[in-house]
C-alpha cells in the first residue's frame, strides 16, 4: 500500500531555520516532491526529489533517502509568508502510471 | 491566459441538483487529474486522465461523473451529492513521459452542498 507521514502542525520564529519531515511507503517510487499551499489557494510546486540526497532552491531545500524512505524539507531565513501549509507527495509507477499520492500536509505559522 | 484555470471558484449546490466544475489547462500537457481536498485530510486522487483516456477511477462514487472531450479540458459532472462531498476540488495537469513529471494546480472550486 502507500502511506506518507508528516507532522500535522509545527511553530517557528520569522528569521529562524525549520525543518519539515516526511516518511513514506510505496511500491512504485519514482520521486518526491514539495508542495507549498496557503489557505484558500493552489498548491505551488517548490523542490523535486529523485535521486539521493540534496537539492538547493534559494531559501528552500529538499533532501532524500530512497533506502529509508525519507525526506525533509528546509526552510531557513523564515519569513511571515511562509506561514503555509507544506504538502510532502510520492510520484508512484505502479500500474503503469505516473501519480502523486500526497501526505495531508504540514500546517507551519512563522511567528513574530 | 496561462497556467490552470478552473471555474466556477465557488459553488453552493442542493441535493438534487445537477452541476459541473470546468477545468481548462494552457501548458500543452497530456495528463490532467482530478483531486478532492476536505479539511485535514491529504489530498485524495479522484481521476486520471492521460492523452484523454481515463486510466484511473479512484473507487469514486457514481455520482461524481469526469469528461475529458481533449487534452486541454476536463469537466467534473455533479449529481445527487451529498453534504459530506463539500471540499475543494482542485484540478492539475502535468506532461507525462517529461524527465520532471510536476503538476500544475488549478485554483480548486470550492464546493458547498446542502
Amino acid at each position: 500500500g502507500q502511506n506518507i507521514d508528516q507532522p500535522t502542525e509545527m511553530t517557528a520564529t520569522e528569521g529562524a531555520i525549520v525543518q519539515i519531515n516526511c516518511t513514506y511507503q510505496t511500491s512504485g517510487f519514482n520521486g518526491l516532491f514539495w508542495y507549498q499551499q496557503h489557505a484558500g489557494e493552489a498548491p505551488t510546486f517548490l523542490s523535486y526529489n529523485v535521486l539521493d540526497g540534496l537539492e538547493e532552491k534559494g531559501r528552500f531545500s529538499s533532501f532524500l533517502s530512497r533506502s529509508k524512505g525519507y525526506s525533509y524539507l528546509l526552510l531557513k531565513e523564515l519569513q511571515m509568508k511562509d506561514s503555509a501549509s507544506y504538502l510532502c507527495a510520492v510520484r508512484d509507477q505502479a500500474g503503469g502510471y505516473n501519480k502523486l499520492i500526497f501526505g495531508a500536509g504540514t500546517r507551519l505559522a512563522v511567528h513574530p | 491566459e496561462t497556467g490552470v484555470t478552473q471555474t466556477p471558484r465557488h459553488l453552493v449546490m442542493g441535493m438534487t441538483n445537477k452541476k459541473s466544475l470546468k477545468c481548462e489547462q494552457h501548458l500543452g500537457h497530456n495528463a490532467m487529474y482530478w483531486y478532492k481536498q476536505s479539511a485535514k485530510k491529504p489530498l485524495e486522487l479522484m481521476f486520471v486522465y492521460s492523452l484523454e483516456e481515463r486510466v484511473e477511477n479512484n473507487s469514486v462514487p457514481s455520482r461524481f461523473s469526469p469528461e475529458c472531450p481533449n487534452s486541454s479540458h476536463l469537466f467534473l459532472h455533479l449529481h445527487t451529492l451529498q453534504p459530506e462531498d463539500s471540499a475543494l476540488y482542485l484540478c492539475a495537469s502535468s506532461q507525462e513521459g517529461a524527465e520532471f513529471y510536476g503538476y500544475t494546480f488549478g485554483s480548486g472550486t470550492r464546493l458547498t452542498v446542502v
